[in-house]
């Protein structure tokens, strides 16, 4: 079964700073998406970036961005120009292709302060 | 974009009764919806993927018995939480994707309901 695994429960910085988010995964398939999800105080899930394991190129949305190490089975997420909308629960999910179910990990808690 | 709908937003029910919660795409057909349960500050937790026509596939450890997925349109998927008790109390997410997209395709989240079960 794969896992998500993301380290860091919470995270803190100031606006304007860049941070970097931390995700792990283990699975035996070579064929897969990754996803960076956002979910602020409303509760409601936001997609913020999506990778294709078959891509060699990291995904890039904005200000945000993703450092994918296939080998490494590591899928980072880089905020940039940090914003007081940023502050959220970002959950960094696994999906199988073919099979559309998310795994997620655990959630790291990010605060952007003013 | 895509807009999936869930009712009721909060539902507090007494321990014994049944609950159901409704999730609808209002713009667009979905053959899978998805159904999340997630406990505070916690993750989000499949519990089961809602096929339209056809018998829900449930995650391991998840009782179906208990809670009753009906998916019986292409708009519309329904979960019922049965003899609801206490540690049902959660925080209960859907999502859809489009009938036709790619397995790739976002899903689009619902905006959760939250159930209290007294």
């Amino acid at each position: 079964a794969q896992t998500v695994t993301q380290s860091q429960p919470e995270m803190s910085v100031q606006e304007a700073e860049t941070v970097t988010l931390s995700c792990t995964y283990d699975t035996s398939e070579s064929n897969y998406y990754l996803f960076w999800y956002k979910q602020p105080p409303s509760r409601q899930m936001i997609l913020v970036i999506r990778q294709e394991a078959y891509k060699q190129q990291n995904a890039t949305e904005n200000r945000f961005s993703v450092n994918f190490q296939k080998a490494a089975k590591s899928f980072s997420l880089k905020i940039s120009d940090s914003q007081l909308g940023d502050t959220a629960m970002y959950f960094c999910a696994f999906m199988n292709l073919g099979a559309q179910k998310l795994v997620f990990g655990q959630g790291t808690r990010l605060t952007i302060n003013p | 974009g895509a807009v999936v709908s869930q009712h009721p937003s909060r539902v507090i029910c007494k321990s014994g009764t049944s609950v159901k919660i409704e999730c609808r795409s209002l713009d667009f057909q979905a053959t899978t919806m998805f159904w999340y349960r997630q406990f505070p500050k916690q993750s989000l937790m499949l519990m089961a993927t809602s096929n339209e026509g056809s018998k829900a596939t449930y995650e391991q450890g998840v009782e179906k018995d208990k809670f009753l997925i009906n998916h019986a349109s292409l708009t519309l998927s329904t979960l019922t939480v049965t003899s609801a008790h206490p540690e049902d109390s959660s925080f209960y997410i859907c999502s859809a994707n489009p009938a036709g997209a790619p397995t790739s395709a976002e899903q689009y989240f619902g905006p959760g309901t939250r159930l209290t079960v007294t």
